[in-house]
């Protein structure tokens, strides 16, 4: 059982704040990514990070950004949520080293801007 | 851009009926990664692909890898209840340090018991 951890699980927040989901792996994964998912549809890579201190943006723009000071922590963040925001965010990780180690996805945080 | 298209979207069958899902590429891949997310819930790995004319089974699902690494097949025996969600297949692409994966948009399956 893969060990990433993503809170809150849910959140409603007004527009105009700041917001920070948090991913936390124990797996000593160097690989993380965020995906951003509208419900019942396909998979977008926003950000993905091959270790400490490396973040790239995905193929999907985004207003957020993303941190990776310590290897098992890679928290989004979103400076003033706006209603365009209203989506799933998932963080996943896969395994060090091996460019074909499949991800390990945590739960999810569905985001909703009112 | 490259793009892995996966067919059909949707797919809604009897259940004992049996069920296919497609992801085809333009591209050769490395291999092909298969992912399931029930409702409300996250992707789940299912199984890996990487040779060409790969075959793979897990209980009712037989994994498929095409012989010029460009196609996939899930397919479903006797569909159940469980096994109600969406289907994802992500291609794998690249050399050297830069690998790319894609995901399909995914197959919905849903199951009338």
């Amino acid at each position: 059982e893969a060990d990433i951890y993503q809170t809150p699980r849910y959140l409603v927040i007004g527009t105009g704040k700041k917001i920070t989901l948090e991913c936390s792996q124990t797996m000593g994964h160097d690989k993380m990514y965020w995906y951003q998912q509208d419900p019942g549809m396909e998979l977008h890579l926003i950000h993905y990070s091959y270790g400490v201190n490396s973040t790239e943006k995905g193929d999907l723009s985004s207003e957020s950004t993303v941190s990776r000071i310590r290897t098992e922590h890679f928290p989004l963040t979103l400076e003033s949520a706006r209603p365009s925001h209203t989506s799933q965010y998932l963080c996943a990780s896969s395994e060090t080293g091996f460019h074909n180690s499949p991800l390990h996805f945590g739960n999810g945080t569905r985001l909703t801007v009112t | 851009g490259q793009q892995v298209m996966q067919i059909p979207q949707y797919q809604h069958v009897q259940e004992g009926e049996d069920f296919t899902t497609y992801c085809n590429s333009s591209t050769t891949l490395s291999n092909i990664q298969w992912y399931k997310q029930r409702p409300g819930g996250h992707p789940v790995f299912l199984i890996q692909l990487v040779k060409s004319g790969e075959v793979k089974k897990q209980k009712r699902l037989t994994f498929q890898f095409g012989e010029a690494k460009k196609n996939s097949s899930l397919h479903i025996t006797a569909t159940q209840t469980t096994d109600v969600g969406t289907y994802f297949c992500a291609g794998l692409r690249g050399g050297g340090s830069n690998y790319k994966l894609t995901f399909g948009k995914g197959t919905l399956l849903t199951v009338n018991p």
